[in-house]
């Protein structure tokens, strides 16, 4: 099946400093991916959809200047958390997707959990 | 914005069929249903999926109702590895699209 791995899967920053976040399908060249965020016991929600080498269209709601996503290949994506804050903290979940083998379906990172302090 | 509707939690006895409800009554007719659970802290994994046929793999069954409007997931005998959050999603198959409700607590008792 298809695998998409995300690092670093915890990471704990000052409050004011950016943290960047990758994400990677591995056997599979994606052409869209996708940027959730889930706060605790709460379900995932959809901050931005980016295709490979276009800009990432972002839900509403959520800041373009401070979640910056780059989709620069069709395996690695990245979101950089910009002067992060302690309401930043959450598990960030990625997922990718095919329009050729696999027909659309999604698959999900493991997640990287955001403390900041 | 989720099209779903699903009981907030449930419990199973460890061994029994695991019996998951989603009502989504106003799905259109290129929407598919799609069943991903969650285990604590870690990313959702894909279940099944069906259109309008019940479908059956290696770990669960799809049975959906003939006007469509709900769908049950069916874990045959559940295992304490089966305690998640299930969420059922409806979505175009050509799109890429997935939002989440907020899904289904299965606590799996000894």
């Amino acid at each position: 099946g298809a695998v998409v791995s995300q690092h670093p899967s915890r990471v704990i920053c000052k409050s004011g400093t950016s943290v960047k976040i990758e994400c990677r399908s591995l056997d599979f060249q994606a052409t869209t991916m996708f940027w959730y965020r889930q706060f605790p016991k709460k379900s995932l929600m959809l901050m931005a959809t980016s295709n490979e080498g276009s800009k990432a269209t972002y839900e509403q709601g959520v800041e373009k200047d401070k979640f910056l996503i780059n989709h620069a290949s069709l395996t690695l994506s990245t979101l950089t958390v910009t002067s992060a804050h302690p309401e930043d903290s959450s598990f960030y979940i990625c997922s990718a997707s095919t329009s050729s083998k696999y027909d659309n379906e999604q698959f999900f990172g493991p997640g990287t959990r955001l403390t900041v302090l | 914005d989720a099209k779903t509707t699903q009981p907030p939690s449930m419990d199973c006895a460890e061994g029994r069929a695991a019996n998951l409800p989603c009502n989504h009554s106003t799905i259109s007719g290129n929407e598919y249903v799609y069943w991903y659970r969650q285990i604590h802290s870690q990313g959702p994994q894909y279940i099944i999926h069906g259109l309008k046929n019940n479908e059956t793999n290696e770990m669960a069954s799809l049975i959906i109702t003939e006007d469509r409007k709900s769908s049950t997931l069916i874990l045959p005998h559940a295992t304490l590895r089966d305690t998640a959050v299930y969420y059922c999603i409806v979505r175009p198959r050509n799109n890429n699209d997935m939002r989440f409700g907020a899904g289904t607590r299965l606590t799996v008792k000894p």
